[in-house]
Formats: structure tokens, sequence, C-alpha cells
């Protein structure tokens, strides 16, 4: 099982807006550690979309919004597209483990 | 714009060494502000860190991984690889290079399928 947990599925309609829940612990998120997001497409690699919990980098449109309170974070995506059907991962770093990275199970965005 | 391409068999023998490499392109990896990492994702399953190191050579690794696994630095080539031990089937995954940007993974390979089978 994965250090930081994810629901494994969420959906919604075109033009909705859906959350997807990354929750940990005090020895990550809790720990003051940052939360990054990642969307993986298809058969393709794992791309960052929000980083420092709250960043996008400037090709990733503003529909997609993070945040983070206490032991978790979250990914918020608005106007729902079918493009953005894809896995979306999240990442923190640990301290009881010698401070290594860890990824939740991820999570698959169907649109309806 | 950094461009990273992971190298190597992909067909490993179970017992033998998995061994894998990451050419960058399009920045150096003696930069003293990255760690070069690999991840590896199972079949149909999620991403999991097998380990980063600096280009002054400084490692970390999974503790679940730990005790078979050696990453390294060639700083001349401006590449950084990948060895695995004793691999199983269990190790038979999608293999990804990635540079952190002091935190984020901010630039990945697109990742090289390795198979453990006899």
């Amino acid at each position: 099982q994965s250090v930081l947990t994810q629901p494994p599925s969420v959906s919604g309609a075109p033009g909705q807006r859906v959350t997807i829940s990354c929750t940990g612990s005090s020895s990550n998120i809790g720990a003051g550690y940052h939360v990054h997001w990642y969307q993986q497409l298809p058969g393709t690699a794992p791309k960052l979309l929000i980083y420092g919990n709250t960043i996008r980098p400037s090709r990733v449109p503003d529909r997609f919004s993070g945040s983070k309170s206490g032991t978790s974070a979250s990914l918020a995506i608005a106007g729902l597209q079918a493009e953005d059907e894809a896995d979306y991962y999240c990442q923190s770093y640990d301290s009881s483990l010698s401070g290594y990275v860890v990824f939740g199970g991820g999570t698959k965005l169907t649109v309806l | 714009q950094v461009y990273l391409q992971e190298s190597g068999p992909g067909l490993v023998k179970p017992s033998e060494t998995l061994s894998l490499t990451c050419t960058v392109s399009g920045g150096s990896v003696t930069s003293g502000t990255y760690y070069w990492t690999w991840i590896r994702q199972p079949p149909g399953k999620g991403l999991e860190w097998i380990g980063s190191i600096s280009y002054s050579g400084s490692t970390n690794y999974n503790p679940s991984l730990k005790s078979r696994v050696t990453i390294s630095v060639d700083t001349s080539k401006n590449q950084f690889s990948l060895k695995l031990r004793s691999v199983t089937a269990a190790d038979t995954a999608v293999y990804y290079c990635a540079r952190a940007s002091s935190d984020p993974l901010d630039y990945w390979g697109q990742g090289t399928l390795v198979t453990v089978s006899s």
C-alpha cells in the first residue's frame, strides 16, 4: 500500500468540477513537506501538474488547482474536458524513512 | 528544455542484474541544484521511487530496495545509471528517469519497459 492515500477513481461529466484527495500523516504532508501532483495520460510518462502545493507550471491551464491543509492535499479540476481523462498522482517526502520520496497510489479520472 | 532518455536491455533473466542508463540533454548532471532520480511503474500499477543521486554522488534509496540498488553518475557522459541486483518477476516494470528540481520531479524520460523472465 502507498504511504499517501488517494481514491482509486473519480469521474465527472464535461464542464463539471472534480477533486482528488491525497491523505498523508504527520511524517510527510503534516510535517510541512510540499505536495506535488502529476498527470499521466494513457501510455505516456507522468508530467508535473502542480508543485509546491499550489503552483502551476506556465503550460498548465488554470482549470487545475492544488491545495493543502494539515495532513491532506487536494487537486481540483474545473470545467472538465475529455482530454483530462488520465491517472493523477500526488507526491511528497517522508521524514520517518530518511526523507525519501513517496507517491500516492494514483487516481483514475474518467470523463463521462 | 531538458530531455532525458532511458536505455538498456528490455529483458533480464531472474537473479541477474538490471542495468539502465539515463542520458541527459539540454542540461547538465553537474548542476548542484538537482537530484537525478529513478522511478518505476509495474504494469497497471502506481509509481514507486527507487532512488536519487546528486552530481557529487550523494545518494538516497528507497528502503525497500536499498540492499539491491546502486545509482551512479557519469559527469563525462552527462548520464546517470541504475543497477538493480537479483531481480525477480516483481521487478518487471516501466522504469523512468527524472530530474528532481529541489523538490518536484520536473522533467521525466519517456520510460523503458524491463521484463524479468527466463
